[in-house]
Formats: C-alpha cells, sequence, structure tokens
C-alpha cells in the first residue's frame, strides 16, 4: 500500500528550467514532509523539508509548496543546473513514527 | 557519506547461501536502520536498532534478521537468500528517534545480486 505516491517517475528539464516534482499522501496525520536527493552511487541525502504549518519553505534554488487541503506537496528546483541532475525522494511521517518514502525521480538536466 | 561505511559493496550470491551485511558508524549515533531500494518501491525499511541488542522490525522485514553487538555496528543477515531479495541495501544512522524528523544519514549501499 502506497502512501505516497510521488510524480513523475522520470524527468528532463532545460538547463536554466524550473523543475518541478510532485508527491501526494493519504495519511492525514502525517506531519512531516522531507525531501531527500541521491546521486548514482551514494546513499540519499536529506535536502530540505517542511511541516504543515507553513505553505512554503524556501532554501536556495529548492522550495517546497505544500497543500494541506489537497493532501499534496511538490518541490520546484529554480535555474536547474546539470548539477541537480539525481534522483528525489519525497517522504513522510507523522510524530514519532518512521519515513514513508515515495518511490523516487530521475532528475536530468540539459545543457 | 557521514562517517558510514557498508561491506561489502558489491555482492553476487547464489539462492539458498547465507549473506551478511556490515555497517560501520563512526558517528555514535543511537539509531540504525537497513533499508532496501527497489525500482518502482523506494526505500522500505527492513529493520532498525535503537541501541545494542535493541531492534526491530521494519516493513519488510521477513527473510531478514539482524544483529547490533556494538554501537558502531549493525549486521544485517539474509539466512538464506532469495532471487526477491536482489536489491540495492541502504544503512542509515540518527542521532535520536525513529520519529522522521531526526536526519537520517545514509551509507553508499551495497548491491545484492541473488541468482
Amino acid at each position: 500500500q502506497q502512501q505516497v505516491k510521488q510524480s513523475p517517475q522520470s524527468l528532463i528539464v532545460q538547463k536554466g528550467g524550473i523543475s518541478i516534482i510532485n508527491c501526494a499522501y493519504e495519511n492525514t496525520a502525517f506531519d512531516y514532509f522531507p525531501w531527500y536527493q541521491q546521486f548514482p552511487g551514494k546513499g540519499p541525502a536529506l535536502l530540505i523539508a517542511i511541516r504543515p504549518d507553513v505553505s512554503e519553505k524556501k532554501e536556495g534554488r529548492f522550495t517546497i509548496s505544500f497543500n494541506k487541503s489537497a493532501k499534496q506537496f511538490s518541490l520546484h528546483i529554480m535555474d536547474s543546473q546539470p548539477g541537480d541532475s539525481a534522483t528525489y525522494f519525497c517522504a513522510a511521517s507523522r510524530g514519532n513514527e518512521k519515513l514513508t518514502f515515495g518511490t523516487g525521480t530521475r532528475l536530468t538536466i540539459i545543457p | 557519506d557521514a562517517g558510514i561505511t557498508q561491506s561489502p559493496r558489491h555482492k553476487v550470491t547464489e539462492t539458498g547461501t547465507p549473506v551478511t551485511l556490515r555497517c560501520h558508524q563512526t558517528e555514535n549515533h543511537r539509531y540504525m536502520y537497513w533499508y532496501r531500494q527497489d525500482p518502482g518501491h523506494g526505500l522500505r525499511l527492513i529493520h532498525y536498532s535503537y541501541g545494542v541488542k535493541d531492534t526491530d522490525k521494519g516493513e519488510v522485514s521477513d527473510g531478514y534478521s539482524v544483529s547490533r553487538s556494538k554501537t558502531e555496528d549493525f549486521l544485517l543477515t539474509l539466512e538464506s537468500a532469495t532471487s526477491s531479495q536482489t536489491s540495492v541495501y541502504f544503512c542509515a544512522i540518527s542521532e535520536s528517534g525513529l520519529a522522521g524528523y531526526n536526519e537520517q544519514f545514509f551509507g553508499p549501499g551495497t548491491r545484492l545480486t541473488v541468482l
């Protein structure tokens, strides 16, 4: 049972463009929503995270937008660069419980 | 990779053989985790440990066992490997708590192929 649905599975964006990855969740008790970034041959690493008391969080070129009523959150990468090419995972958790990960999006930034 | 090493990094084995994967950390973090990563499934928690000799099951624990005799080492054992256990295995650590908001630091992964 997939509690966090992530789309698209793969994404190709031109350098300088905006990359957008979407996630939808079912459990309204989730209260923490991180994004992890994974480069080939490496383990995932925390990129940015948000709690449902805010609708947006920005760190540099990376922004999480959160829509509580729609039970959706998304990652926006502004001015996408080739170095952003990686697999991105959204995740969610509630309280003291474990993370539930999305299925991942392979992002490729082309020159 | 935040002071986490995994060994071996690659392994090919045959169905029915036992396999042990090792995770070693130098961060002295209390919590350690084993995940498997498969296309279409993301990362799924196999087992985790919240201290020496203290372990618990994750969502896909069948066919796996773990042990933690020292703070720095967490072993994952496949008693009798099956082809469905072909995957990339990641170890992770966190300073405190299973909860998602406690940032987890991941190792480089072990690619296991069961023929």
